[in-house]
């Protein structure tokens, strides 16, 4: 089992939809979340980063993290074509510690006009 | 503002060959990573360095070596180049505390024939 586990996609919403993006990740230890954009050819950048349970809010984007359920989302409203990337999840902590930052395998979003 | 710097961009090796990937960060972080990124992988973590002086194996260490230079380099080595290393490359390096975000270089695109 992967340690960080994302649906591949591709997800395709209009513009102006709410995407949904979700992640799972086995340790249970783990303690820090990223979500990082990556768009074709390109290096990844960071969008948001969560440590707490709840929900985290920047502009368009919500991370909801749930270490109950290990279990950590991305939701991007009034999505526009832009944001038709690859999105990352990466966790940190657990038995790794700080240092060990794993990602997932992305899903790619497609946002259609 | 450099930021994290590899090199080189674009390599071509026969299957046997031996090079090297070099990284260098101008951010003074401790921290300093390789990712391999393959179609549908996502990123996958090769080896980091927590700080300088110390190293240790990711997710898929195996055909690979690192040094840390000093604080702002962190190399990565292919002693006897495989076909199944066809990849792209990242170096990232991160600070303590603030988010935690990596900073990616812009990748090395190998072809190993």
């Amino acid at each position: 089992q992967k340690e960080v586990e994302q649906n591949s996609g591709p997800l395709s919403v209009p513009e102006g939809a709410i995407a949904s993006l979700n992640c799972t990740y086995s340790d249970r230890g783990s303690q820090s979340f990223f979500w990082y954009r990556q768009y074709s050819g390109k290096s990844p950048e960071l969008i948001m980063s969560i440590y707490s349970n709840g929900d985290k809010e920047d502009g368009r984007f919500t991370a909801q993290l749930n270490k109950a359920s290990q279990y950590v989302s991305l939701l991007i409203r009034d999505s526009q074509p832009s944001d038709s990337a690859t999105y990352l999840c990466a966790v940190n902590g657990g038995s790794g510690g700080y240092n060990k930052l794993i990602f997932g395998a992305g899903t790619r979003l497609a946002v259609h006009p | 503002n450099a930021g994290v710097t590899q090199t080189p961009k674009f390599q071509v090796l026969k299957t046997g060959q031996s090079m090297t990937l070099q990284c260098a960060q101008d951010m003074n972080h401790n921290s300093m990573y390789w990712y391999r990124q393959d179609p549908g992988m996502g990123l996958r973590l090769i080896y980091y360095s927590a700080s300088e002086g110390t190293t240790d194996k990711g997710e898929v260490p195996n055909g690979y070596n690192v040094s840390r230079l000093n604080k702002r380099e962190f190399s990565l080595r292919l002693e006897s180049a495989a076909p199944s290393q066809t990849s792209v490359y990242f170096c990232a390096s991160r600070g303590q505390g603030g988010t935690g975000e990596l900073f990616f270089g812009e990748g090395s695109r190998l072809t190993v024939l």
